[in-house]
């Protein structure tokens, strides 16, 4: 079975120029969330989809960020436009039930 | 607020001794608990996980022990190997909505020769 994907790996940007980062889940699998890991600090929630649907997006920082799951199956996160301190590594995980599988992230660095 | 403390920052065990990872947190709401593994330019890897009803659950090396009393659970892993060394999170949620994970600040733990 395969895992949680992440694409880009790696984006650097400017300040004011935008980023789309995707996540492909574990087939199979109805709730999608993004965190994100800021410094090296703990990792934070930003949204959850069900299925397509957003559950909760209570984590998302501003306007500046859109999440979208057409379909029910990949998701994107876009951040337009970009600020310094988006920076930090995004990680999407996945679940069918309590226990949530991750993708390796998405480190983003805006300059 | 962080509602889900790990304090200590590091931990050096040498291999073949037991680690003990400790995680605290202050939201009772909280019903279920998850340890993750990170080695670096990876995503967390679920380790073990457990319910609120339990008080422990073992997985090969490793058990997690629940004391709901005191708002703490701890991460053994015994005996420790080389191959463990990674930061590593206690995570936490409320069951019944498939709800988001609330992450300690993590643990890294170095396994020494």
């Amino acid at each position: 079975e395969a895992g949680v994907t992440q694409f880009p790996s790696h984006s650097v940007i400017e300040k004011g120029q935008t980023v789309t980062l995707r996540c492909d889940p574990i087939s199979g699998h109805d709730n999608l969330y993004w965190y994100r890991r800021v410094m090296g600090k703990e990792i934070k929630f930003l949204l959850h989809f069900v299925k397509e649907s957003k559950q909760d997006e209570s984590g998302m920082p501003n306007n500046r960020f859109l999440a979208e799951r057409t379909g029910g199956t990949y998701s994107t996160l876009k951040v337009q436009p970009a600020e310094l301190e988006d920076s930090g590594v995004y990680f999407c995980a996945s679940s069918r039930f309590n226990e949530q599988f991750f993708g390796p992230g998405t480190r983003l660095t805006v300059l | 607020d962080q509602q889900v403390k790990q304090n200590s920052p590091s931990l050096s065990v040498q291999e073949g001794r037991i680690s003990i990872l400790n995680c605290d947190y202050t939201n009772s709401m909280f019903d279920y608990f998850l340890w993750y593994k990170k080695y670096p330019a990876e995503g967390p890897t679920f380790l073990i996980s457990i319910s609120s009803i339990k008080d422990k659950n073992e997985d090969g090396r490793f058990t997690v022990f629940l004391n709901k009393s005191a708002k703490h659970l701890s991460l053994h892993i015994v005996p420790s190997q080389p191959g463990d060394s990674a930061v590593y999170f206690c995570a936490a949620l409320i069951t019944g909505t498939a709800s988001k994970l609330t992450f300690g600040t993590g643990t890294r733990l170095q396994v020494t020769l």
